[in-house]
């Protein structure tokens, strides 16, 4: 079975914190990902790596940055957090072309 | 622009009944769409998935169908069970500037399933 483990399940965090979220997968998986999921606005694509040092821009980019340094594991950076990234986070991999990606259970993160 | 629509928030069927999800897309580029269920606190799951080169796929009491020519997708769930009570997600997959591994999800649909 695909393992995808989130470093937290709730992160309480303050203005201008940098926050790291850490995403591990144990399938030797090439793709993973970072999500936000917003009520109303359902899952949207933060940042992607499809291989270790790579990463491309998802739909919201904006005010997170990645670190791929190893192929299992997979952070997102909030440089300096703010009320409005207050949101869950999902970590996604996936394997090769395969378009099917599996999910770890989410960090609830709340910027106060 | 968003390319994935899941036009209902919400739907509420009584256990044993058809649940018909919903999902339209506009970009004619997706040939691969998935369908993902979610319960709270939980990561979203894979449910079933479809290529563009089928219009129908059934696994157990899920089925997807597919009109490419509408556009448009729908999840089948006979019968409904309580346990099926969820947000449910569409999602659809194309080549994109060479990453055609991304997936464009929609903005999900809480399906209530009362006994």
């Amino acid at each position: 079975d695909v393992k995808v483990t989130q470093s937290s399940r709730y992160l309480v965090k303050r203005t201008g914190e940098k926050v790291f979220l850490e995403c591990v997968q144990d399938m030797d998986h090439e793709n993973m990902f970072w999500y936000r999921q917003d009520p109303g606005l359902g899952l949207r694509l933060i940042y992607f790596s499809y291989d270790v040092k790579m990463k491309e821009k998802g739909d919201i980019p904006e005010g997170y940055s990645v670190s791929r340094e190893k192929k299992e594991r997979f952070s997102l950076i909030l440089e300096s957090a703010s009320t409005n990234q207050t949101s869950m986070y999902l970590c996604a991999s996936s394997f090769g072309t395969l378009r099917g990606q599996y999910f770890g259970p989410g960090t609830r993160l709340t910027v106060t | 622009d968003q390319q994935v629509k899941q036009n209902s928030p919400s739907l509420s069927v009584q256990e044993g009944r058809i649940s018909i999800l919903n999902c339209d897309y506009t970009n004619s580029m997706f040939d691969y769409f998935l369908w993902y269920k979610k319960y709270p606190a939980e990561g979203p799951t894979f449910l079933i998935s479809i290529s563009s080169i089928k219009d129908k796929n059934e696994d157990g009491r899920f089925t997807v169908f597919l009109n490419k020519s509408a556009k448009h997708l729908s999840l089948h769930i006979v019968p409904s069970q309580p346990g099926d009570s969820a947000v449910y997600f569409c999602a659809a997959s194309g080549k994109s500037g060479g990453s055609n591994y991304k997936l464009t999800f929609g903005k999900g649909t809480l399906l209530t399933v009362n006994p």
